[in-house]
């Protein structure tokens, strides 16, 4: 079975700096699917950035890019130039691809990120 | 158009009672999920439906939790003789289709409270 983990539970950022937070996942598989998605207070999950195993580019989507090290099973959010709204809860999750496989996803435990003025 | 619904916001209950929580997706999304999200725990998988296929049900904690779609659109998810264990929030998801690039859609969520 798959897992993915975040070990992290609390984060803090200046406003307009850049953090990043961790993801370790564990999967026999070659190809997969990773996301990361931010939950606000309203509770509504938002996808952030996605990547595909099979893609060495790393991903990038405006402020948010991720560092996917394959081999080390990681997948880290790098968010820069940080704003107060990206305060928020943040899941990072693992999606099998293979032919068949559930599309459910899978996720870690979230990072709370709380951004200073 | 609308995004996901899903209704009632909150709801209390008591142990013991069984409740009803409702998800309406996007309209020809064929796929649906519901996930669960205890306090401090990430979002746990629960059921998937995709068009007119068997749902895959593996998620499910117990037989006290049981969920169907009707006409391929709306879900209901239902929890019989509730427990204080199944306090949390559940979601609710839609998709067009199953690739990668059929993202995954959330609800608001449902918070439940078991007194």
């Amino acid at each position: 079975a798959q897992t993915v983990t975040q070990s992290q539970p609390e984060m803090s950022v200046q406003e307009a700096e850049t953090v990043t937070l961790s993801c370790t996942y564990d999967t026999s598989e070659s190809d997969y699917y990773l996301f990361w998605y931010k939950q606000p207070p309203s509770r509504q999950m938002i996808l952030v950035i996605r990547q595909e195993a099979y893609k060495q580019q790393n991903a990038t989507e405006n402020r948010f890019s991720v560092n996917f090290q394959k081999a080390a099973k990681s997948f880290s959010l790098k968010i820069s130039d940080s704003q107060l709204g990206d305060a928020a809860m943040y899941f990072c999750a693992y999606r099998r691809i293979s032919s068949g496989a559930n599309s459910k996803l899978t996720f870690g435990k979230g990072i709370t990120l709380s951004v200073r003025p | 158009g609308a995004g996901v619904s899903q209704s009632p916001s909150n709801k209390v209950t008591e142990k013991g009672k069984d409740v009803e929580l409702r998800c309406d997706p996007i309209s020809g999304h064929t796929a649906l999920y519901w996930y669960r999200q205890s306090l401090g725990q990430g979002l746990e998988f629960l059921i998937y439906f995709q068009g007119n296929s068997a749902p895959d049900k593996s998620g499910l904690p117990s037989d006290r939790f049981s969920a169907e779609r009707t006409g391929g659109s709306v879900s209901t998810l239902t929890i019989q003789r509730t427990q204080q264990e199944d306090s949390a929030v559940y979601l609710c998801a839609s998709s067009l289709g199953v690739g990668i690039y059929n993202e995954q859609f959330f609800g608001p969520g449902t918070r439940l409270t078991v007194l």
